[in-house]
């Protein structure tokens, strides 16, 4: 089935660095959406891009979209303690539109 | 804007026992989820509602879990008999539109004992 992998599972970095974190998929897709989830806690949506959008920012988020490499990034700039939670990319392909969740990034940001 | 309500937030049964969850989602939202979240991986599909229809339960176990969307509105998902690979966090998320941004609920924490 159709589903976004994240790319690295986990990531360590220091408070006012920045974190890219990765999603690859298999086929071709409606649009990519990535989530933060806080421990023990739902998921928040940060920022949906269509398939025929390349570049989307959001405060400090911008995501890109190579749907030739079939692959997404998310960076975080200027990263921040309170960042610190998994990151999860979700897919939906063809006529589904059913989004389809990865096994997400733990991102830790040491103050 | 009221955001999407889950109930109970824990739970913790026996195995062969029956446990439901109930998730009222956002008004106006036609579109609802439910998901199953197994510790240290991503949310997994069980079943998706669009108003009281379903559109897809390929992934529901379907000889233990049921779910209903009664009125277009209201959800619930029920296991029974639970095993103790049930064991998982079931989130409901709801959208105004298929193909769009999803708002989940904060979640039921189930442990099957």
């Amino acid at each position: 089935s159709q589903q976004g992998e994240e790319d690295p599972q986990a990531l360590s970095i220091q408070e006012g660095e920045n974190a890219t974190m990765n999603c690859s998929y298999k086929t071709s897709i409606n649009n990519l959406q990535w989530y933060r989830q806080n421990s023990g806690r739902g998921l928040v949506h940060l920022i949906l891009i269509r398939s025929n959008e390349r570049e989307k920012h959001s405060g400090r988020l911008r995501v890109t979209l190579d749907t030739s490499k079939k692959s997404s990034s998310l960076l975080i700039t200027a990263s921040r303690a309170a960042d610190t939670a998994s990151y999860f990319c979700a897919t939906d392909a063809g006529g589904s539109y059913i989004p389809t969740f990865g096994r997400g990034t733990s991102l830790i940001v040491h103050p | 804007e009221a955001g999407v309500a889950q109930s109970p937030r824990y739970k913790i049964i026996e195995k062969r026992q029956s446990v439901a969850f109930w998730c009222n989602p956002i008004s106006g939202h036609a579109t609802l989820y439910w998901y199953q979240q197994i510790l240290g991986q991503g949310p997994k599909l069980l079943i998706q509602f669009q108003n009281n229809g379903v559109v897809d339960d390929s992934q529901l176990p379907k000889d233990r879990f049921s779910a209903e969307r009664l009125k277009g509105v209201d959800s619930t998902l029920k296991i029974q008999p639970a095993k103790l690979e049930d064991s998982a966090v079931y989130l409901c998320a709801s959208s105004f539109q298929v193909s769009g941004e999803l708002f989940f609920g904060e979640g039921s924490r189930l442990t099957v004992l």
